[in-house]
């Protein structure tokens, strides 16, 4: 059975840094892109990042890039999301899903991360 | 990249048909055969329905079809069932080798 176990939301202050990390199993990690989503407080899905099965392409929304980095570790089957210079806007359910461009075929239950004074 | 444009709300009664549209540019939806549909219940994850415009996954009903012509996609449900109440959203690869989602479809089964 796929799983994908996100982790590392929580609450910081704007300006502040968090690392999300989704734990994965069920399925050979290392064969498939992997993404993020995230959906802020009663309002649609927004992608944010996906990344190819070595690492070796990575892309991101505009409004992330150069704050937020995604990153994976096929050795220990974990996707992560290094988030820098976090804004209020940021402030969302993210969610992990195996998949890239065509299809999110396997979603976590996401983290929320809240990014508030 | 702007969102994909989704109407906001649509309902029908259990056994109707309904159709959800998705509007995008020639950039995104009207580019590529790479849109998905996804359905989310409140406080639950996504869950594919539909891949590359009209595929299925296993164990999705066959009351889900997907289509598209030119800019615009389609998400179609037939013999609306209460358990279809849901929100929904497409998404779409883009030229700039990113992907974009609707904003949102709320069904309402009346």
């Amino acid at each position: 059975e796929v799983q994908l176990v996100e982790s590392g939301g929580g609450l910081v202050q704007p300006g502040g840094s968090l690392r999300l990390s989704c734990a994965a199993s069920g399925f050979t990690f290392s064969t498939y892109w992997m993404s993020w989503v995230r959906q802020a407080p009663g309002k649609g899905l927004e992608w944010v990042a996906n990344i190819k099965q070595d690492g070796s392409e990575k892309y991101h929304v505009d409004s992330v890039k150069g704050r937020f980095t995604i990153s994976r570790d096929n050795a220990r089957d974990s996707l992560y999301l290094q988030m820098n210079s976090l804004r209020a806007e940021d402030t969302a359910v993210y969610y992990c899903a195996r998949g890239g461009n065509r299809k999110l075929d396997y979603w976590g239950q996401g983290t929320l991360v809240t990014v508030s004074s | 990249q702007s969102a994909l444009t989704q109407p906001a709300s649509v309902s029908g009664s259990p056994g109707q048909s309904i159709t959800i549209s998705c509007t995008g540019t020639s950039s995104d939806v009207g580019g590529y055969n790479y849109v998905s549909w996804y359905q989310q219940h409140p406080g639950k994850a996504p869950k594919l329905m539909i891949y590359d415009v009209r595929n299925r996954p296993s164990g999705v009903s066959n009351r889900f079809s997907g289509s598209k012509s030119g800019n615009t996609a389609s998400l179609t449900i037939s013999g609306l069932q209460a358990e279809d109440e849901a929100d929904y959203y497409c998404s779409s690869y883009t030229s700039s080798t990113t992907v974009v989602f609707g904003g949102g479809t709320q069904l309402t089964v009346l």
